[in-house]
């Protein structure tokens, strides 16, 4: 099945400094990834929609010098999170829709990073 | 507006009994599909069904249906036979249109409890 990876799983850093999150699909290409943030026992929101090649699309509310997105190639998009504060810690959730695949095809979900602003 | 709800925070299911996961959305695009992820303790999310809007039947993925009401707007998840490891939390979610972007969103998310 389509794997996606995450790294870091979590991280901790001082407030002020910034963190960068990749998203790798390890056996399929992906043309779209998303990435969301997810509060303690809420949903997923969506934070921005990652081409490759091109800007990435945010969401209304997100700061995109804020969440800078990078999606460099098919198979990695990276997400950094500038001059974190507290309030950005949450649990980042990217995920990838496989290049190619018909509408009915499902996004396929990284393991998530736990990002914690001190 | 809101796009896809699920009025149940909480839901309790004795272990082995069928339960019934409530979703309604809500969109003017005759092109959707509509997802239902379960999501553990551990963070990751597991896909488990999609219904495409044009799809006649309901979908089935083993223990896992979804009950389809396309006016009414509903696509209900039911899951039989409960299992202790299906305690986690469920989400429902919703993709407009079969091409630009792929954006899903999601409901709040229903939490289930299985009982032994």
């Amino acid at each position: 099945g389509a794997v996606v990876s995450q790294h870091p799983s979590w991280v901790i850093c001082k407030s002020g400094t910034s963190v960068k999150i990749e998203c790798r699909s390890l056996d399929f290409q992906a043309t779209t990834m998303f990435w969301y943030r997810q509060f303690p026992k809420q949903s997923l929101m969506l934070m921005a929609t990652s081409n490759e090649g091109s800007k990435a699309t945010y969401e209304q509310g997100v700061e995109k010098d804020k969440f800078l997105i990078n999606h460099a190639s098919l198979t990695l998009s990276t997400l950094t999170v500038t001059s974190a504060h507290p309030e950005d810690s949450s649990f980042y959730i990217c995920s990838a829709r496989p290049l190619g695949g018909p509408s009915t095809d499902t996004q396929y979900f990284g393991p998530g990073t736990r990002l914690t602003v001190l | 507006a809101q796009k896809i709800t699920q009025t149940q925070p909480g839901m309790f299911v004795q272990e082995k009994e069928a339960v019934t996961l409530d979703c309604t959305y809500d969109t003017s695009d005759p092109s959707y599909g509509l997802f239902w992820y379960k999501q553990p303790s551990s963070g990751e999310m597991i896909f488990l069904i999609y219904q495409g809007s044009y799809d006649q039947q309901n979908a089935t993925e083993g223990r896992y249906s979804l009950n389809f009401q396309k006016a009414r707007k509903s696509a209900n998840l039911v899951i039989s036979a409960s299992q202790l490891g299906d305690s986690a939390m469920y989400f429902c979610a919703m993709r407009e249109g079969d091409t630009g972007g792929f954006k899903t969103i999601f409901g709040a998310g229903t939490r289930l409890f299985v009982k032994a």
